[in-house]
């Protein structure tokens, strides 16, 4: 099946700092891509919606300018967390929809200290 | 509003069938999806059912549709101990591309 690749798998960084994330769709092109946010034992929460050479559409309650997104090819996503805090800490994972089945990437475990 | 249920937690014996239920709001989602993540890991999509369909068998795999009730079920034969992972149903959220996830089952296969 298609294949999405989240990179990095794991990040630790400091307050402050700002981290990307990268999500690239390896045998298909997807014009959309999810960006997810899941805490510990909890569900996926939908975090964007990643649009090829246009603006990202955001979910009520998370801030844009905190958690920029990029997605200026149709193969690559990116997601960068600015100015990052504790409370960022979190497993962030990607999506993209080929055809009718939605893939996700391995998912990114980010710790700020 | 959307809103997609499931059971928890579930515990089987190693070889027992597992059922994991969900229900789902929005009668018009042509699919719903079945994911499996195991620690630390991304989503793996298990198996899909269109919205005609009432029933999909893919190997160890049932998944059964009751539209009527938006009823879905995962039925996972012979379950073995690498089945043991967090079960989440989905559906795509109304007019968008975008899914909408269960809480998720954790499945638990013991000896």
């Amino acid at each position: 099946g298609a294949v999405v690749s989240q990179h990095p798998s794991r990040v630790i960084c400091k307050s402050g700092t700002s981290v990307k994330i990268e999500c690239r769709s390896l045998d298909f092109q997807a014009t959309t891509m999810f960006w997810y946010r899941q805490f510990p034992k909890q569900s996926l929460m939908l975090m964007a919606t990643s649009n090829e050479g246009s603006k990202a559409t955001y979910e009520q309650g998370v801030e844009k300018d905190k958690f920029l997104i990029n997605h200026a090819s149709l193969t690559l996503s990116t997601l960068t967390v600015t100015s990052a805090h504790p409370e960022d800490s979190s497993f962030y994972i990607c999506s993209a929809r080929a055809q009718v089945e939605a893939f996700f990437g391995q998912g990114t475990r980010l710790t700020v200290v | 509003g959307e809103d997609v249920e499931q059971s928890l937690f579930l515990s089987v014996r190693e070889g027992d069938s597992s059922v994991i239920n969900c229900t789902y709001t929005d009668s018009s989602s042509t699919y719903l999806y079945w994911y499996k993540q195991e620690p630390g890991a991304g989503l793996q999509l298990l198996t899909y059912i269109f919205s005609n369909m009432d029933m999909k068998q893919d190997q160890r795999l049932t998944v059964l549709l009751n539209k009527k009730d938006k009823h879905l079920s995962l039925r996972i034969a012979d379950t073995q101990t690498g089945d043991s992972a967090i079960y989440f149903c989905a559906e795509p959220l109304r007019g968008y591309n975008k899914l909408i996830f269960g809480a998720g089952t954790r499945l638990a296969v013991h000896p």
